[in-house]
């Protein structure tokens, strides 16, 4: 246990569908992450949030929408989303970084996303 | 766009062994490396986070090296066991405040009992 949860862990949806993804962390951390991992593919920053404000939006699409209401919580909605973005979607967490210090990211398990 | 290289992709070492792989990355604007472990249908998690030219950490039969410089930096485990048979993942952290990590694809590490 990370410490971070994810639900639900397996999505299937159409393309007309809207979902949301939740992520929920008990760590008393500031900072937020969602990722994605496709196929082959490097896991892949989407949005980071500070302290309940967005601060990195990684030019995804608007089919994406994150919503971060307290520092523990943080949804990513999802509405007329394409086959091509099946993936994995894992959420973290972190104490802010600033100045010269980094911290570690604390992960989720994921959700595993097909879009049919 | 950054790039961050992990070699091997994929690895196979017999029980006992000792290994290494590889994370490179730029060597301008360099703020942090981090290396993680990813076990199958588990959650990615730290090993390390190295900020400084040098930095040599250890963690059990696991190290990890930095060289800011040429950007590089190396894993190496020790005396490897079944239970460390995961993928191992490095990544860039730029500077700018928040933690924007780039991530390698990975190394691949299977130990054969």
């Amino acid at each position: 246990e990370t410490g971070v949860t994810q639900t639900p862990r397996h999505l299937v949806m159409g393309m007309t569908n809207k979902k949301s993804l939740k992520c929920e962390q008990h760590l008393g951390h500031n900072a937020m992450y969602w990722y994605k991992q496709s196929a082959k593919k490097p896991l892949e920053l989407m949005f980071v949030y500070n302290f309940k404000e967005q601060t990195e939006n990684n030019s995804v699409p608007s089919r994406f929408s994150p919503e971060c209401p307290n520092s523990s919580h943080l949804f990513l909605h999802l509405h007329t989303l394409q086959p091509e973005d099946s993936a994995l979607y894992l959420c973290a967490s972190s104490r802010t970084s600033g100045g010269s210090d980094s911290y570690e990211q604390y992960f989720g398990p994921g959700t595993r996303l097909t879009v049919t | 766009i950054l790039n961050v290289e992990q070699s091997p992709q994929s690895l196979h070492v017999q029980e006992g062994d000792s290994t290494n792989f590889t994370c490179s990355f730029p060597s301008s604007n360099f703020y942090a490396l981090h290396w993680y472990r990813w076990e199958t249908a588990k959650s990615p998690e730290a090993l390390f986070v190295m900020t400084l030219n040098g930095d040599e950490k250890k963690k059990g039969r696991i190290s990890a090296t930095l060289n800011t410089k040429e950007g590089y930096s190396y894993l190496y485990i020790k005396g490897s066991q079944p239970e460390d048979s995961a993928t191992y993942l490095c990544a860039f952290g730029s500077p700018g405040g928040n933690e924007k990590l780039t991530f390698g694809t990975g190394t691949r590490l299977t130990i054969i009992p």
